[in-house]
């Protein structure tokens, strides 16, 4: 199947930096990409919808302002949490849809201190 | 709209017995139905999926899936459980398109010697 790649597996920022978090499609064009955040104990929630040479689209509550999606190829997709607070803390993933199937990058765990 | 639930937030299995999670969908129409394993820290995994056809899906790792539209639901099985299923799982309806898939909450399972 399809590869998705997402770096970095974990990282820890003091609060107010930014952080960037990439996603790669391996095998095969993405020209969209799916990010998703996880709290502790729930589900996987829609935060965003990248788009290859055109804006994202944010689903309802999400700040767009502090969390930047660029799509600059068919191939990358990548999140910047700017300014982050401890309550981005969580566990971030990407996914890809490949023909009525969507395969996920393996999530970055962030941990603002 | 679309819900998946999952009934059961924790299922505690001996290895070697069979294991059933449940899943619960409420799409009108056929859902397109999938089920996913995360371990610990890594992102998602497809195990099977089920579109149209046969009601009884084959995935990988020994696990399979039936769905019945009388009941809403696409329950996953195993009939011997192995110390490495121990991970979280999760159903998610993608019948509403990428932009609107649906995961239930998650079922944890642990798996005890």
């Amino acid at each position: 199947g399809a590869v998705v790649s997402q770096h970095p597996s974990w990282v820890i920022c003091k609060s107010g930096t930014s952080v960037k978090i990439e996603c790669r499609s391996l095998d095969f064009q993405a020209t969209t990409m799916f990010w998703y955040r996880q709290f502790p104990k729930q589900s996987l929630m829609l935060m965003a919808t990248s788009n290859e040479g055109s804006k994202a689209t944010y689903e309802q509550g999400v700040e767009k302002d502090k969390f930047l999606i660029n799509h600059a190829s068919l191939t990358l997709s990548t999140l910047t949490v700017t300014s982050a607070h401890p309550e981005d803390s969580s566990f971030y993933i990407c996914s890809a849809p490949v023909t009525f199937e969507a395969f996920f990058g393996q999530g970055t765990r962030l941990t603002v201190v | 709209a679309q819900s998946v639930t999952q009934p059961d937030i924790h299922i505690t299995v001996s290895e070697g017995a069979s294991l059933e999670l449940r899943c619960n969908y409420s799409y009108g129409a056929t859902p397109y139905l999938f089920w996913y394993v995360q371990s610990p820290g890594q992102g998602l995994q497809l195990l099977l999926k089920y579109f149209s056809g046969d009601t009884l899906v084959q995935g990988i790792k020994g696990f399979e899936a039936e769905f019945k539209r009388s009941q809403s639901s696409f329950n996953l099985r195993k009939p011997s459980v192995h110390w490495s299923d121990a991970a979280e799982y999760f159903c998610a309806d993608f019948s509403g398109g990428y932009q609107k898939v649906t995961f239930g909450t998650g079922t944890k399972l642990q798996v005890i010697p």
